[in-house]
């Protein structure tokens, strides 16, 4: 069965502590995977697309890589302003629907 | 601000009723899809629409209907609506048909069943 698993479910972290967030999936031959931000009551927000294992991606704090069986955001000296839920999506081969991971909440402590 | 809108924004209304959430694509784009948003659930993918014909199709019940008109935005109908209908529900938009092109979000619709 096709899956999206993020992990952890939730992260504390002070500001300017580094970190990663991670999404996992069961899909095979991937094309493509998503990253996107959500704020509470908001639709999500567009991070990155990443097309292949071995991809990286980086804007401001934030820095996606791919591997054939994950995908890392990683969160270098994070800031409040960064306190959001992140949530990955990848579409499916066969039937183009697209499965988000539950996410993971993010809280940056000042 | 995405470029998307969806109206209304709250909606409450009671069990057994129909509804109808509109959705209003940024200008160009002519994918649209529909989310659900629920705790327990997260975010479930129902269906997109690529210039006014179904494309994919995901978890959406068949109480549940939707429709891209000729000038692109949507509508998605909620009928014999349940107490577990209740969720946040997302609209996106994307200038092709493919999954893999970038999506922006609307701000969502907010639908309470009583």
């Amino acid at each position: 069965e096709d899956q999206v698993t993020q992990s952890p479910e939730a992260l504390r972290l002070q500001e300017g502590e580094s970190s990663s967030l991670n999404c996992s999936y069961t899909v095979s031959g991937l094309r493509g995977l998503f990253w996107y931000r959500q704020d509470p009551g908001k639709g999500p927000e567009f991070l990155f697309t990443l097309y292949s294992a071995g991809e990286e991606k980086e804007k401001e704090r934030l820095k996606a890589t791919l591997t054939k069986k994950e995908s890392f955001l990683h969160i270098t000296a994070p800031k409040p302003e960064d306190s959001a839920t992140y949530l990955c999506a990848v579409p499916m081969n066969r039937d183009d629907k697209i499965i988000f991971g539950k996410g993971t909440r993010l809280h940056i402590l000042p | 601000d995405s470029g998307v809108t969806q109206t209304p924004k709250h909606l409450i209304t009671a069990t057994g009723q129909r509804v109808t959430l509109r959705c209003s694509p940024r200008s160009g784009d002519l994918s649209v899809y529909w989310y659900q948003q629920s705790l327990d659930q997260g975010l479930q993918f129902l269906i997109q629409y690529y210039n006014g014909e179904e494309r994919a199709k995901g978890n959406i019940l068949e109480r549940f209907s939707a429709q891209q008109f000729p000038d692109l935005h949507s509508e998605l109908n909620l009928s014999s609506l349940e107490l577990g209908d209740s969720a946040l529900y997302f609209c996106a938009s994307s200038v092709g048909a493919s999954p893999y092109n970038e999506q922006f979000f609307g701000p969502g619709t907010r639908l309470t069943v009583l």
